[in-house]
């Protein structure tokens, strides 16, 4: 049971540049979320999932997309690169509502 | 929309005490309350979960409870050691289940 994966842990992109988060988990969660954490910001969600082919906005979806093909896996889409998205990316997953939300490590994101 | 304080925002207390960390929020309209622990530059750890049907929960030195009704939530910890020493977050989840708004997070420093 490794709970929420993330990779890479560590990304360096050039502005412009596209590249996919990825987020597996193997507990059956339903529920998958990505949040972002910035200084003096805390953190803030991207995008959601309540099931494998359902997916939503959250507070600051702009330059991301998301799908969820499978239960287990949410992956995070950048899809031109900009310096604003320097920031510290997470994963969580949830069984159900009553249920806790476990984290992933992180991926420390850098765009120059 | 939901707002989340976390007071106060660092805090350095000696080893052996017991301390108290707050939380406020301003909609009451919650699922539940998660509080979660953070190592620098690590992911997040929970430690303590909370339904918004209940008033308290424990787990080991740590005491987490939820007064709905004025909009407030505290994380007791008992007999401070140095290994305490980290951000603790709250979270909320909205009643739809797919969505955690965090607080600032208090910085916890426990000298020996």
């Amino acid at each position: 049971n490794a709970g929420v994966t993330q990779t890479p842990k560590f990304q360096v992109l050039k502005t412009g540049q596209s590249m996919t988060l990825q987020c597996a988990q193997d507990m059956n969660h339903e529920y998958m979320s990505w949040y972002r954490q910035d200084p003096g910001m805390g953190l803030r969600l991207i995008h959601y999932s309540v099931g494998a082919g359902i997916t939503d906005q959250g507070e600051v979806p702009n330059g991301y997309n998301v799908s969820r093909s499978t239960t287990e896996d949410f992956p995070l889409r950048l899809l031109s690169a900009a310096p604003s998205q320097t920031s510290v990316y997470f994963c969580a997953s949830s069984y159900d509502r009553a249920r806790g939300y476990t984290f992933g490590s992180g991926t420390r994101l850098t765009v120059v | 929309k939901q707002e989340v304080t976390q007071i106060p925002a660092a805090l350095s207390v000696p080893e052996g005490e017991n301390l108290v960390l707050n939380c406020s929020f301003t909609d009451s309209a919650i699922y539940n309350l998660q509080w979660f622990r953070q190592d620098p530059g690590k992911g997040l750890t929970s430690l303590l979960l909370i339904q918004s049907s209940q008033r308290e929960q424990t787990s080991g030195r740590l005491n987490a409870s939820l007064d709905k009704s004025s909009g407030r939530s505290t994380l007791y910890i008992a007999a401070s050691q140095p290994g305490d020493s980290a951000t603790y977050l709250c979270a909320l989840r909205n009643n739809a289940g797919n969505m955690l708004t965090f607080g600032g997070g208090t910085r916890l420093m426990v000298k020996p």
